[in-house]
């Protein structure tokens, strides 16, 4: 199986802060990547598919980027809504895993 | 909008067999562009992609549980289901359904259902 890391696990951070999430993969994924957030007692949400593409409705401070194993999600600046954790997701090979998560809360 | 929904018992004695069901709405499940999920997510454990399934019947699963998964679709109630056989502490976890979505082999899972917690005790 592909494994995949993220890092670091959790972060503090401010409103207004940047936030960089980092996702690798054990082997070469191109850019079969994606991200969630997950909020508690919900189901995580889609915004970003191919490493890149941002999910419609999902505001524009979320980007990700990167290719082959190293992956970053970014947050332009946080809002109080984006305290949640965040997943990478891999589809190059099956079966699709995902990382452990990132939970990004309120310094 | 698409919109999933899982039932099913939310308590299962060990051995057992787990049966849930995703109910897709606001959306076909004929749709050849999409496939169906399962994912769980284990207390403080990471997403595990389970299996899905495509309207055509056509089927994929993780290694990991191929052996104890069975995924079926009824177009005509646009249901997937999940049995899942001798259950132990072990399977404990939210179950989610999710539609797939797959464009140039990439795959991605978008909606999601809300989750069912499933727990597995006597």
């Amino acid at each position: 199986d592909i494994q995949m890391t993220q890092s670091p696990s959790s972060v503090s951070v401010s409103v207004g802060d940047r936030v960089t999430i980092t996702c690798r993969a054990s082997q070469g994924i191109s850019n079969h990547l994606a991200w969630y957030q997950q909020k508690p007692g919900k189901a995580p949400k889609l915004l970003i598919f191919a490493a890149s593409s941002l999910q419609s409705g999902v505001p524009s401070r979320f980007s990700g980027s990167g290719s082959g194993t190293d992956f970053t999600l970014t947050i332009s600046s946080l809002q109080p809504e984006d305290f949640a954790s965040y997943f990478c997701q891999q589809s190059e090979r099956f079966p699709l895993t995902f990382g452990g998560g990132t939970k990004v809360e309120i310094k | 909008q698409v919109q999933l929904q899982e039932s099913g018992p939310g308590l299962v004695k060990p051995s057992q067999t787990l049966t849930l069901t995703c109910t897709v709405s606001g959306g076909s499940i004929h749709s050849g562009d999409f496939y169906w999920s399962w994912i769980r997510q284990r207390p403080g454990k990471d997403l595990e992609w389970i299996a899905y399934i495509h309207y055509s019947g056509m089927t994929y699963f993780n290694p990991s549980l191929k052996s104890r998964v069975a995924i079926s679709v009824d177009t005509s109630k646009s249901q997937f289901s999940l049995k899942l056989n001798s259950m132990t502490a072990a399977d404990t976890a939210v179950y989610y359904c999710a539609r797939n979505r797959i464009i140039d082999h990439s795959h991605w899972f978008d909606p999601w259902g809300q989750g069912t917690l499933v727990t597995v005790s006597s």
